[in-house]
Parts: C-alpha cells; sequence; structure tokens
C-alpha cells in the first residue's frame, strides 16, 4: 500500500475554505485515493474518493495532481463541526483494507 | 438509512476475562472490517471478512478471534483480556464490488480493569 503523508495540525477560519493536503509519491496506477475523518472518538467517516479525476460531492472536493503523487481535500466553507483528524488513504480499488496513518487534526475556529 | 451496529456500546471486563463484541453490517454489505484504536492512537485494522471468509489480517493478537456469520453479522472474541486491550474497537462494512468506501459504526468502547 501506498504511504501518504500529511500536516500533523492545520486551523482554518470559521467560512473559510479548508484545504488539507497529502503526498503519496509512491502510489500506484490501480490505487484509489480515499478521505476520510474522525470527530473525536466517533466511528471514522467516509468524506470521498478518487482516481485521478478531480471529484466533488455534497462535502468535499478532492483534487489529484496529474502525476497522482499528491492531493488536496477542500471542504469549502468550514463550520466548528468539521473540527476533527482528517485521513488520506491509498489502497487498491475493491481489495485490501484501509490503514490510517497519522491524520491532519484540523480545528476550525470561529 | 441503515447504519452499521455495533453492541454493546460499552463494556467493562476484568483481566484475564473473555469478551465478546458484535457488529451489524449495512444490509447488502458483504465486507466487514474490525479496528482497535487506543487512547490518542489512529485506528489500527485488525482483521476483515468477505462473504463470511477471512480476507485480510493486520495486527491482531493471538488472543483474538473473529468471524462472519450466515447473516454477514460479524463477533470479534477476545479471551484472556490484558489492561492494554483497552480501546475503542471499530466495525465497518463495504458494499459489494464497485462502491468501496466503508462506513463505521459507533465503536465499542471496552475497559479491562
Amino acid at each position: 500500500d501506498a504511504k501518504t503523508t500529511q500536516p500533523p495540525s492545520m486551523d482554518c477560519a470559521e467560512g473559510r475554505a479548508a484545504n488539507l493536503p497529502c503526498n503519496h509519491s509512491t502510489i500506484s496506477g490501480n490505487e484509489y485515493v480515499y478521505w476520510y475523518r474522525q470527530i473525536h472518538s466517533q466511528g471514522p467517516q467516509y468524506i470521498i474518493h478518487g482516481l485521478k479525476n478531480n471529484e466533488t460531492n455534497e462535502m468535499a472536493s478532492l483534487i489529484i495532481t496529474e502525476d497522482r503523487k499528491s492531493s488536496t481535500l477542500i471542504l469549502p466553507h468550514a463550520t466548528l463541526r468539521d473540527t476533527a483528524v482528517y485521513y488520506c488513504i491509498v489502497f487498491p480499488s475493491n481489495t485490501g483494507k484501509l490503514i490510517f496513518g497519522q491524520g491532519t487534526t484540523l480545528q476550525v475556529k470561529p | 438509512a441503515a447504519g452499521v451496529i455495533q453492541s454493546p456500546r460499552h463494556l467493562i471486563k476484568e483481566k484475564r476475562e473473555t469478551a465478546t463484541l458484535k457488529c451489524y453490517p449495512i444490509p447488502r454489505h458483504d465486507t466487514v472490517y474490525w479496528y482497535q484504536q487506543g487512547p490518542g492512537q489512529d485506528p489500527q485494522f485488525l482483521i476483515s471478512f468477505y462473504e463470511k471468509m477471512q480476507s485480510d489480517k493486520g495486527s491482531i493478537p493471538d488472543r483474538f478471534s473473529a468471524q462472519q456469520f450466515s447473516d454477514y453479522h460479524s463477533e470479534l472474541n477476545m479471551s484472556s483480556l490484558e489492561l492494554g486491550d483497552s480501546a475503542l474497537y471499530f466495525c465497518a462494512s463495504s458494499p459489494p464490488t464497485g462502491h468501496p468506501e466503508a462506513f463505521f459504526g459507533q465503536g465499542t468502547r471496552l475497559t479491562v480493569v
């Protein structure tokens, strides 16, 4: 499984866009990029995933670079409830398991 | 919408006792994952099942075992409990091939005293 690197923590002002980066320079062609978040002591929550095209859903947008070596999760209008640990995970489609590395603790401030 | 159901939500056991955690996946999901999350740690993958067969294994102690039953629910059996087994245990399920995102339950908080 490709290794990911994320900053340990980030702050964001409420109402502003939160841009969370992730490096996955060893990603292979059949590996997807997944984003999950975990609000304190709750079960991790799926946010979005993508292979090579940018993706958008009701929660967030995922921007994947053309070489697929990095990606950015965008929360367009962060709220206090978006304060959580955000995990970037890569693994082959439809197989394997989610390996949670050290995510990014996003603190949304009023 | 139905979610992943875990029971019990909280469990207190003494050292050397056994514990059984249960997980009921979302209907029509055929894959179940188990994770352990100690205080201040990231979730650690323990084991997974696909169509009632073990599909992958992580850092699961030999004292632990798990299975997935014909109705797709899963149980994690933990024996000879140690203080270090105190943690949140999450179960997740994912649907058949084509929708690989996993949905997590709210977890079981196990406290070993």
